[in-house]
């Protein structure tokens, strides 16, 4: 089935350093792709997606590219903010073999210190 | 509603009892989802719904979880005789693509579920 693999956390960074969290996945047919956030306190939300090979998501500086000969959709930042301080969650739909299913990794949790 | 909505936000409940868990998806979305996320830890998917098809249950940890959902309407999560693992927040989400590869999953706040 599919499955999506997350870079382990805990993530602590000093504001203004650049973010990089890994995330690779395995899937049948071509799945889309997302990032997801959940911010202390707040629900789940989406941050970004990419729906084919070669897209890139972006959102509040964040930026994720569907790479389908590495199935990578790593997420990165180049100066991130006490503000960026949240769970991040990889993500993918299957597609029709799959019913159109999500799939989710375990989460990220990021840290940015003043 | 504007987006999905969840019930109760927050039940405390005796070990051994009944509980249940209501989600109100964004209408017009046909698929729908629970997780449960325990504290500190990732999304555990329970179960589900897409349309008219029968539910995709392989989540469900035992059979004391049960779920249901009328047409692409309300969802009632239902877990018997509680036990202290139980305890969690349940999320719902609903998204409004069908068999389509693309699909933003929309989350309500969640049910925080705490067992005693």
């Amino acid at each position: 089935g599919d499955s999506v693999t997350q870079m382990e956390g805990p993530v602590t960074l000093s504001e203004e350093a650049f973010l990089t969290i890994n995330c690779t996945y395995t899937a049948t047919g071509y799945p889309s792709l997302f990032w997801y956030v959940q911010y202390p306190g707040e629900g789940l939300q989406l941050l970004l997606k990419a729906t084919k090979a070669d897209d890139k998501g972006s959102n509040k500086g964040f930026e994720a590219t569907y790479r389908k000969e590495t199935t990578s959709f790593h997420l990165e930042k180049g100066s991130v903010q006490v503000s960026d301080s949240a769970v991040y969650f990889c993500a993918l739909r299957g597609g029709y073999a799959n019913a159109g299913k999500s799939t989710f990794g375990d989460g990220t949790t990021l840290t940015v210190k003043p | 509603g504007a987006g999905v909505s969840q019930s109760p936000s927050n039940k405390v409940t005796e070990k051994g009892k009944d509980v249940e868990l209501r989600c109100d998806p964004i209408s017009g979305h046909t698929a729908l989802y629970w997780y449960r996320q325990r504290l500190g830890q990732g999304l555990e998917f329970l179960i589900y719904f897409q349309g008219n098809s029968a539910p995709d249950k392989s989540g469900l940890p035992s059979d004391r979880f049960s779920a249901e959902r009328t047409g692409e309407s309300v969802s009632t999560l239902t877990i018997q005789r509680t036990q202290q693992e139980d305890s969690a927040v349940y999320l719902c989400a609903s998204s409004s693509t069908s068999g389509a590869n693309t699909g933003e999953l929309f989350f309500g706040e969640g049910s925080r579920l705490t067992v005693l």
